[in-house]
C-alpha cells in the first residue's frame, strides 16, 4: 500500500456551500478509497472507486480519479456542520484488503 | 447496517500490565486489522491477519503485541505489557476484500 497525501491540511468553510478536497498518490493502483474520522471517534468508509472509474457519487459525495495525474478529489455539496470531521484518502496497489497507510488528513470545519 | 464492535470503550491500567483488547468483526469478513492513534497524530497501521495467521506487521508490533481469533469471531489484541507510550485509541477493522474496511469505534486505551 501507499499514503495519499491529502490537500490543503485544513479547510474552513460556511455552513450550505462545497468543500473540495484533494488528494495525491505515487504509483499505480486497483483502487482508490477515502474515509472520514470525527474528532476523537472511529474511522467511517465513505466511497470506493476503482481505477477504471473516473466519477462515483453517493449522496452529497462526489469522488473524481484521475490516473493520469495521480490525483483524486472529494467533493461535499451543501455542507453541514455534521460534515466537520478529517478526512483521508487511502490509494490501494493491488486489492482492497491491503493495509491502509493513512496521511494527515484534511482537516473540515463547517461554521454554522 | 453490519458493525465492528469493540470492547472495552476505555481501558485504564497501570504500566506494565497486559491489557486484551477485543473486537467482533463483521461475520462474513476474512481480513481482520489492528490500527492506533496516538492523541494529534496519525492513524498507524499496527497489524493485518488473515486464514488465522498475521499476514503483515508494521515495526510498531513488536514481541509485547499478539493478535488472536480465538473463536471464530472475536479478535483480540493483546499488549502483554504496557507501556506509558502504548496510551492511545486503538481501532479494530474488517474488510470483506472488495469494498473498503469497516472501522470499529476504537478503544481508548490509557496507561497510567
Amino acid at each position: 500500500s501507499q499514503q495519499g497525501e491529502e490537500d490543503p491540511q485544513a479547510l474552513s468553510i460556511q455552513e450550505g456551500e462545497n468543500a473540495t478536497m484533494n488528494c495525491s498518490y505515487k504509483t499505480s493502483i486497483n483502487n482508490l478509497q477515502w474515509y472520514r474520522q470525527n474528532s476523537g471517534r472511529g474511522l467511517v468508509h465513505l466511497i470506493l472507486i476503482r481505477s477504471n472509474e473516473r466519477e462515483k457519487h453517493s449522496g452529497r459525495l462526489r469522488v473524481t480519479l484521475d490516473t493520469s495525474k495521480k490525483s483524486s478529489s472529494l467533493l461535499i455539496t451543501a455542507s453541514r456542520a455534521a460534515d466537520t470531521a478529517s478526512y483521508f484518502c487511502a490509494p490501494f496497489m493491488k486489492t482492497s484488503y491491503d493495509k491502509v497507510i493513512f496521511g494527515p488528513g484534511t482537516s473540515l470545519s463547517v461554521i454554522p | 447496517e453490519p458493525e465492528v464492535t469493540q470492547t472495552p470503550s476505555h481501558q485504564v491500567t497501570q504500566m506494565g500490565q497486559e491489557v486484551i483488547l477485543r473486537c467482533v468483526p463483521i461475520s462474513n469478513h476474512l481480513y481482520f486489522y489492528w490500527y492506533r492513534q496516538i492523541l494529534g497524530q496519525k492513524v498507524e497501521f499496527l497489524v493485518s491477519f488473515y486464514n488465522n495467521e498475521i499476514s503483515e506487521k508494521s515495526e510498531i508490533f513488536d514481541d509485547q503485541f499478539s493478535v488472536e481469533r480465538p473463536d471464530g469471531s472475536n479478535f483480540t489484541l493483546k499488549i502483554r505489557s504496557t507501556k506509558l507510550e502504548d496510551s492511545a485509541m486503538y481501532f479494530c477493522a474488517s474488510s470483506g476484500g472488495r469494498d473498503g474496511y469497516t472501522f470499529g469505534s476504537g478503544t481508548r486505551l490509557t496507561v497510567v
